[in-house]
């Protein structure tokens, strides 16, 4: 079957502007997690949504940082005025349930802010 | 709180040698514990995870690893080293429960040498 798709694979853009990252889950996963992964850098965690709802979002480093999710489907995370600190991969891992270990992660949208 | 500590960024083996890819991790809670690898452009994929039955854990390619609790270690290895092993390798801790989110270390890079 399908696994996480993200999109866009690469996104360019200039410190200030707001960006939208798209995550499409693999069906029927209920949870779904934001990751972000900086250069030389391991990953760390954002936001956790369980259905539509986020239980955890104690990884979001500002409050430039949302995200929301449209039932168990695709979840976007939105950074409004980026700032070139916000260069990085961000990675989407969905799993069957929260408390179902394996996540599966999707390839990254990788975002450059000059 | 968690935390996984992968000493090191880089390591290099000759083909055909013993890999060995050390994790520690710190956690107030019994953990979960995983690997994952990520070839270049490509997303993480779960080599193998510990979710408290045997503690030698056998994964995907020919790796293993051993939970030691009184080590707090959860180290990788592979017999035999293979070019197409050549990656970068994540530890990840998480709490059992609800919210399955991943704490990663930083990361080390394999090399393998002809």
């Amino acid at each position: 079957g399908a696994g996480v798709s993200q999109s866009p694979s690469n996104k360019v853009t200039e410190k200030g502007k707001d960006v939208e990252l798209r995550c499409d889950p693999i069906s029927g996963h209920t949870a779904l997690y934001w990751y972000r992964q900086r250069l030389g850098q391991g990953l760390e965690f954002l936001i956790y949504f369980q259905g539509n709802s986020a239980p955890d979002k104690s990884g979001l480093p500002s409050d430039r940082f949302s995200a929301e999710r449209t039932g168990e489907s695709v979840s976007t995370l939105t950074i409004q005025r980026t700032q070139q600190e916000d260069s990085a991969v961000y990675l989407c891992a969905s799993s069957l349930s929260g408390i179902t270990y394996e996540q599966y992660f999707g390839p990254g949208t990788r975002l450059t802010v000059t | 709180a968690q935390s996984v500590t992968q000493l090191g960024s880089h390591v290099s083996v000759s083909e055909g040698a013993l890999v060995l890819l050390r994790c520690n991790y710190s956690s107030s809670v019994p953990p979960y514990l995983f690997w994952y690898v990520q070839y270049p452009n490509q997303g993480l994929q779960l080599l193998l995870k510990y979710t408290s039955a045997a503690t030698l854990v056998k994964g995907i390619n020919g790796f293993e690893a051993e939970f030691k609790k009184s080590e707090t270690s959860f180290h990788l290895t592979k017999p035999s080293a293979h070019m197409s092993d050549a990656a970068e390798y994540f530890c990840a801790v998480s709490r059992t429960g609800a919210n399955s989110k991943l704490t990663f270390g930083k990361g080390i890079t394999l090399s393998v040498r002809p």
